[in-house]
């Protein structure tokens, strides 16, 4: 099985800051990486597949990175709505799917 | 509008069954794997199991594989779970979730249900 491990795991960020969040994997997922977003009482929201590309509708703002064992979400200018917890998980090697334990990004 | 609509969660005593359904509308459910993700309360996600569009594969997790069964009816455009033998580790909110696995490689979940909540407690 995969482990992913994201760091840190809480990220505290001013509006307009940029954000950077970290996923590592305990082995090699090429590109087969994707990204969430989920705010509190809500499901998630797909916003990064192949480690790199927007999903639909996910502003420009979102960019993602990174490849093999190492990736970054990086959020370029922090807005209100971009609050909640990010999660990372692998689709190269399953089953099983696995996902990371996940960054909360509050405000400072 | 492209939806998924999760129904059938509860109380369940320990040893218990519950049926979740999952209603899918707006688009082309047999194109599309379906899934199911759960979160503990305060915790992250976990998936579940997975069934491919035509239900050619069926995976589970570990900690579900001998008491959960995923299923599909593309007729009815409906994902299920059946949950035996509940825990109170099982306790959470379990969403069903797309992938678009069938057409591409990306196992990624692009549309999510709102969840249904499990309680498995005596």
């Amino acid at each position: 099985e995969i482990v992913m491990t994201q760091s840190p795991a809480t990220l505290s960020v001013s509006p307009g800051e940029r954000a950077t969040l970290s996923c590592r994997a305990s082995q090699s997922v090429g590109s087969n990486l994707a990204w969430y977003q989920q705010k509190p009482g809500q499901a998630p929201r797909l916003l990064i597949y192949g480690a790199s590309t927007r999903a639909t509708g996910i502003p420009a703002r979102f960019s993602g990175s990174g490849s093999g064992t190492e990736f970054t979400l990086t959020i370029s200018s922090l807005q209100s709505e971009d609050f909640a917890v990010y999660y990372c998980q692998q689709y190269n090697n399953w089953p099983p799917l696995t996902f990371g334990g996940g960054t909360k990004v509050e405000i400072k | 509008e492209v939806q998924l609509v999760e129904s059938g969660g509860g109380l369940v005593k320990p040893g218990g069954s519950l049926r979740l359904s999952c209603a899918a509308s707006g688009f082309t459910f047999s194109n599309y794997n379906m899934n199911w993700v759960r979160q503990a309360p305060g915790k992250g996600l976990e998936w579940v199991s997975s069934i491919g569009g035509s239900s050619s594969y069926i995976y589970y997790a570990a900690s579900v594989k001998g008491r959960f069964t995923i299923s599909r009816d593309n007729a009815k455009n409906s994902l299920y779970l059946q949950m035996n033998s509940l825990r109170a580790g099982d306790t959470a909110v379990y969403y069903c979730a797309r992938d678009p696995g069938m057409t591409t490689d990306i196992v990624a979940f692009d549309i999510w249900g709102q969840g249904t909540m499990v309680t498995v407690s005596s």
